[in-house]
């Protein structure tokens, strides 16, 4: 099971703010919330990450609910090339091994952007 | 420049035939990951490594294998015991605790005929 639940397909007019949101009900207090994007035929790219507290980098903002159970990432000013498919992930603790983890996608959401 | 690289980048097979999809990465990461993506679909997990000399299957380990000889390279071997074959498949990478954004290749998109 991917632990996140998103909506299959939103759009979004070009300038505008792109809001995509992702259910976790199911978090662990440790567990982050990723978000990777995939452009068509090439692998996803990493946007950001949070554990609670709300994160922006130059691509996005991630806002993250106090009860953790669901997030929103934000694309600030949409443009064609951010089309492309999100996944919201929960980062799953491989035991015996916590340097590095395994990571469950679900099947994301197709973003498309309106000109 | 570092990266992850994956070669080549389509790939034809007949049904049968053993194939191996090469993973290479120089970005001094210890854990390589291989993932199947299928249209339409998210991504998922096939095997992963931590280290060289390790590796642990992931959630459709059936029909595939891996070795860890370099910590530079994962190499995927889809046998023919894989009933379907056919998809997108993903390298990616990370380095150890405090980093963990996870790296992609490109790609290698198989077709078995």
């Amino acid at each position: 099971d991917a632990k996140t639940t998103q909506p299959p397909s939103m759009d979004c007019a070009e300038g505008r703010a792109a809001n995509l949101p992702c259910n976790h009900s199911t978090i662990s207090g440790n567990e982050y919330v990723y978000w990777y994007r995939q452009i068509h035929s090439q692998g996803p790219q990493y946007i950001i990450h949070g554990l609670k507290n709300n994160e922006t980098n130059e691509m996005a903002s991630l806002i993250i609910t106090e009860d953790r159970k669901s997030s929103t990432l934000i694309l600030p000013h949409a443009t064609l090339r951010d089309t492309a498919v999100y996944y919201c992930i929960v980062r799953v603790a491989v035991p015996g091994y916590s340097s590095a983890s395994k990571i469950i996608f679900g099947s994301g959401t197709r973003l498309s952007i309106r000109p | 420049d570092g990266g992850i690289t994956q070669s080549p980048k389509y790939l034809f097979r007949k049904e049968g035939q053993n194939v191996t999809l090469s993973c290479e990465q120089n970005l001094n990461h210890d854990a390589m990951y291989w993932y199947r993506q299928d249209p339409g679909q998210g991504l998922r997990l096939i095997y992963y490594s931590q280290i060289v000399n390790d590796f642990q299957k992931g959630d459709i380990a059936e029909g595939y294998s891996v070795s860890r000889e370099k910590k530079e390279s994962f190499p995927l071997t889809v046998t023919s015991a894989q009933k379907n074959p056919t998809a997108f498949y993903l390298c990616a990478s990370n380095r150890l605790a405090g980093d963990p954004e996870q790296f992609f290749g490109p790609g290698t998109r198989l077709t078995v005929l």
